[in-house]
């Protein structure tokens, strides 16, 4: 069974960087599919950041493309999110979920609450 | 890349279908057959229920059918369940935009 696990700080002061992990077990990430993020604020819907292909392939939401960074570690069967500049608009639960080719998330992680906050 | 456009609310009692629209534009719902569909229980991670406009994840009740016409999708729940109060939510490939989920839509059963 896959299963997806986030994990990173819960509090991030404005300007500063968001920086979340997201663990895979039960499936290599070398061995294909992409992974992605997506958050959803109190009370919102959800919003997709994006995606990367196992071997590196990166796809953004052109609204965040300027402060987003996604990486793969598959030596540690992970992958990284990096939000630069955060504002109290980035306070959301960030979700981490493998992403199938023909577009559509089959796994989940259980989400993190990250709030922007000094 | 605007969000595609689901009603706030939809209601059923027991037993009855409740159909949720969702849409978009022909750069997204209807320029492809990559729609898919999530439930989201409070406090929950999505759930994956439908995929490819009208295909069923492995687990899913065949009470959860989706289907799609021109630049709407829709899914419908027959046989509404208690368990089946939610929110959900559509998403579908938007080119160069690759994903883009719907407003989100509460079910509530009566």
């Amino acid at each position: 069974q896959v299963q997806l696990q986030e994990s990173g700080p819960g509090l991030v002061k404005p300007s500063e960087t968001l920086s979340l992990t997201c663990g895979v077990s039960g499936y290599s990430i070398s061995s294909g599919y992409y992974w992605g993020w997506i958050r959803q604020p109190p009370g919102k819907g959800l919003e997709w950041i994006g995606s990367m292909f196992h071997s590196g392939s990166n796809y953004y939401n052109p609204s965040l493309k300027s402060r987003v960074t996604i990486s793969v570690d598959t030596s540690n069967n992970q992958f990284s999110l990096r939000l630069t500049s955060v504002t109290a608009a980035d306070t959301a639960v960030y979700y981490c979920a493998r992403r199938r080719g023909n577009y559509f998330f089959d796994y989940w992680g259980q989400g993190t609450l990250v709030t922007v906050s000094s | 890349q605007s969000a595609l456009t689901q009603p706030p609310s939809a209601s059923g009692s027991p037993g009855q279908s409740v159909t949720i629209s969702c849409t978009g534009t022909s750069s997204d719902v209807g320029g492809y057959n990559y729609v898919s569909w999530y439930q989201q229980h409070p406090g929950k991670a999505p759930k994956l229920m439908i995929y490819e406009v009208s295909k069923r994840p492995s687990g899913v009740p065949d009470r959860f059918s989706g289907s799609k016409s021109g630049n709407t999708a829709s899914l419908t729940v027959s046989g509404l369940q208690a368990e089946d109060e939610a929110d959900y939510y559509c998403s579908s490939y938007a080119g160069s935009i690759n994903s883009v989920f719907g407003t989100g839509t509460k079910v509530t059963v009566l």
